[in-house]
């Protein structure tokens, strides 16, 4: 067991550009949750898979932005015409849910976007 | 919904001194309670959970937490300070059952010093 990785660790890009970063759950975990976290500031929810549907999504996340979880393994992020104030800490998490424990979310060592 | 509070941005203590990092929730439904550490530039390290089954929690590194219904309250301690222990600190918050996003809060830092 690896745990979750995630990459890149980090990327700079000019507004307008489009950036792309992947997440590789621990191997079996059916859900995977992506946060972002700005500076100073708790993770906030962006969005959730169970295996390769998309569950939920959160408010935050604006047209702009798209993800994906094909055949349920790795999960990626698309941010299109990114702005400066998408500029954070983008998290990833994975857990195992079965029976209807808890699910205990690992995460990745995230990624850091700054957009100039 | 759910939310939660954490007292204190920076919480500061002297090697070996008692850590207590205060989080109060809010929520709805039964709650699972968790704290995360996080290094600088790093992902959140699970440090303990409460998942409804006993009230006194023991985690990694020393720390532990007590769910208390009545006051709202998941505060997080640990006896003896550690230079190691330095990072910031977060509590979540997430209901028992079907989707379980984390609501964390804003966090704490820990300053440990010599």
């Amino acid at each position: 067991d690896t745990g979750v990785s995630q990459d890149p660790r980090h990327k700079i890009t000019k507004r307008g550009q489009n950036v792309t970063f992947r997440c590789d759950p621990i191997s079996e975990h059916n859900r995977l949750y992506w946060y972002r976290q700005t500076l100073g500031q708790g993770p906030e929810f962006l969005t959730y898979f169970q295996n390769e549907a998309q569950l939920e999504k959160s408010r935050l996340l604006s047209d702009r932005f798209s993800a994906e979880r094909p055949k349920g393994s790795f999960s990626t992020l698309e941010i299109q015409r990114t702005e400066q104030g998408d500029s954070a800490m983008y998290l990833c998490a994975s857990s195992f849910l079965a029976g209807g424990l808890s699910d205990t979310q690992y995460f990745g060592p995230g990624t850091r976007l700054t957009v100039l | 919904a759910q939310s939660v509070t954490q007292l204190g941005s920076h919480v500061s203590v002297s090697e070996g001194a008692l850590v207590l990092l205060r989080c109060n929730y809010s929520s709805s439904v039964p709650p699972y309670l968790f704290w995360y550490v996080q290094y600088p530039n790093q992902g959140l390290q699970l440090l303990l959970k409460y998942t409804s089954a006993a009230t006194l929690v023991k985690g990694i590194n020393g720390f532990e937490a007590e769910f208390k219904k009545s006051e709202t309250s998941f505060h997080l301690t640990k006896p003896s300070a550690h230079m190691s222990d330095a990072a910031e600190y977060f509590c979540a918050v997430t209901r028992n059952t079907g989707f379980q996003k984390l609501v964390f809060g804003t966090g704490t830092r820990l300053l440990v010093s010599p």
